[in-house]
């Protein structure tokens, strides 16, 4: 897989449902961060997880990290029609290089 | 809140032409990126600027770009001689703080949509 892969490519759910996305990556990271894109507009940053982090929450969002399978989720709870978007996650390397990459994105559609 | 603008929203020209991207970040911030996204594709790093010079440039950052920060307020992408495949979004982001990308949360611009024709 490529660096900062995301699976899976498109996603759709009804309203009030859990959804998933996952990122996987091949080489050890300093971070990862989880971008939302709505269509045709910029990305929106949603969180940061560094490598000695396991778990981190915002409002409806929950980000884990487990670097033995270099792999992260995100989940957004209780979905809404407007978390309608796409997905992205961001690795950064570890090794002093700060250059992002950046997966090609879950397409999430929740149905009202 | 304060935001990230860009100008123009939309940029038609023909191959060949120099091509001005315009970007005024936040305020307060210190460090600086352009990024690009081909339609349907990977949204890709170009360059991170930081204290008046360049910090960290990607593979596609070649002799044909360039950036600068002309007047404290504005950053921009100059791309010198346009080719058909450099016809993509391209988003400024700026960010807080004085250690690049990942450590502070960075702030996107709605983008400008390059075309060459």
């Amino acid at each position: 897989s490529q660096q900062g892969e995301e699976d899976p490519q498109a996603l759709s759910i009804q309203e009030g449902e859990n959804a998933t996305m996952n990122c996987s990556y091949k080489t050890s990271i300093n971070n990862l961060q989880w971008y939302r894109q709505n269509s045709g507009r910029g990305l929106v940053h949603l969180i940061l997880i560094r490598s000695n982090e396991r778990e981190k929450h915002s409002g409806r969002l929950r980000v884990t990290l487990d670097t033995s399978k270099k792999s992260s989720s995100l989940l957004i709870t209780a979905s809404r029609a407007a978390d309608t978007a796409s997905y992205f996650c961001a690795t950064v390397l570890s090794g002093g290089s700060y250059i992002p990459t950046f997966g090609r994105g879950t397409s999430l559609i929740v149905h009202p | 809140e304060p935001e990230v603008t860009q100008t123009p929203s939309h940029q038609v020209t023909q191959m060949g032409q120099e091509v001005i991207l315009r970007c005024v970040p936040i305020s307060n911030h210190l460090y600086f990126y352009w990024y690009r996204q081909i339609l349907g594709q990977k949204v890709e790093f170009l360059v991170s600027f930081y204290n008046n010079e360049i910090s960290e440039k990607s593979e596609i950052f070649d002799d044909q770009f360039s950036v600068e920060r002309p007047d404290g307020s504005n950053f921009t992408l100059k791309i010198r001689s346009t080719k058909l495949e450099d016809s993509a979004m391209y988003f400024c982001a700026s960010q807080t703080g004085t250690t690049p990308f990942g450590t502070d949360t960075q702030y996107f611009g709605p983008g400008t949509r390059l075309t060459v024709l």
